[in-house]
């Protein structure tokens, strides 16, 4: 199995640029993360997907945030319109079921100038 | 606000000791989960114990869970170069499946 694929790897955007991060999960894993991580809140959850469906979404900063999840195999976190306080790393994860161990993936990094 | 709470921030140590941090955390737990992050990689899986559990091994990784202090510890043994890292615990939270992070430990071995 090739893991849990993000893309990009990196990101370099200019303020009020739209930005999509894309999630491929590993295949029959029915949970999907994404996390923001930066040095000074560390690792966050934004939001958790179950079978597609969006389970909980507290921890999406703000309305310039959202995520999507069409079919098993895909995720897409959006932010517009960004800015410089969006730079951070960007993780998916996966997991294949409830409080399983999770697989994550590279990480998009993303810097907002 | 994050459940876990890892102690100490950071650690150095000789190649060859042995390395020890612990995680805190708040609430009633499902499991607890151990991670380790290479710098600039993603995070690794390494021990997942449930509330049930007390101890797990897994090569020269020993972790504890002791629910009645709301703790947990992670300690390698014979730590190599290979690592230096970050380690994070994660917690389940009983009927909420999400994994929610601790800050993190920062270990160093020196060779």
């Amino acid at each position: 199995d090739a893991g849990v694929i993000q893309s990009p790897r990196h990101e370099v955007t200019e303020m009020g640029q739209e930005v999509t991060l894309r999630c491929k999960p590993i295949s029959g894993h029915d949970y999907l993360f994404w996390y923001r991580q930066t040095m000074m809140r560390g690792l966050e959850l934004l939001i958790y997907f179950n079978n597609n469906v969006p389970i909980d979404d507290s921890g999406m900063p703000e309305d310039r945030f959202s995520a999507k999840m069409p079919n098993a195999s895909f995720s897409t976190l959006k932010i517009q319109p960004s800015e410089p306080r969006d730079s951070a790393v960007y993780f998916c994860a996966s997991s294949p079921g409830q409080g399983s161990r999770g697989t994550f993936g590279s990480g998009t990094r993303l810097t907002v100038v | 606000s994050q459940q876990g709470e890892e102690d100490p921030q950071a650690l150095s140590i000789q190649e060859g000791e042995n390395a020890t941090m612990n995680c805190s955390y708040k609430t009633s737990i499902n499991n607890l989960q151990w991670y380790r992050q290479n710098s600039g990689r993603g995070l690794v899986h390494l021990i997942l114990i449930r509330s049930n559990e007390r101890e797990k091994h897994s090569g020269r990784l020993r972790v504890t869970l002791d629910t009645s202090k709301k703790s947990s510890s992670l300690l390698i043994t014979a730590s190599r170069a290979a690592d230096t890292a970050s380690y994070f615990c994660a917690t389940v939270i009983s009927n909420d499946y999400k994994l929610s992070f601790g800050a993190g430990t920062t270990v160093t071995v020196r060779a």
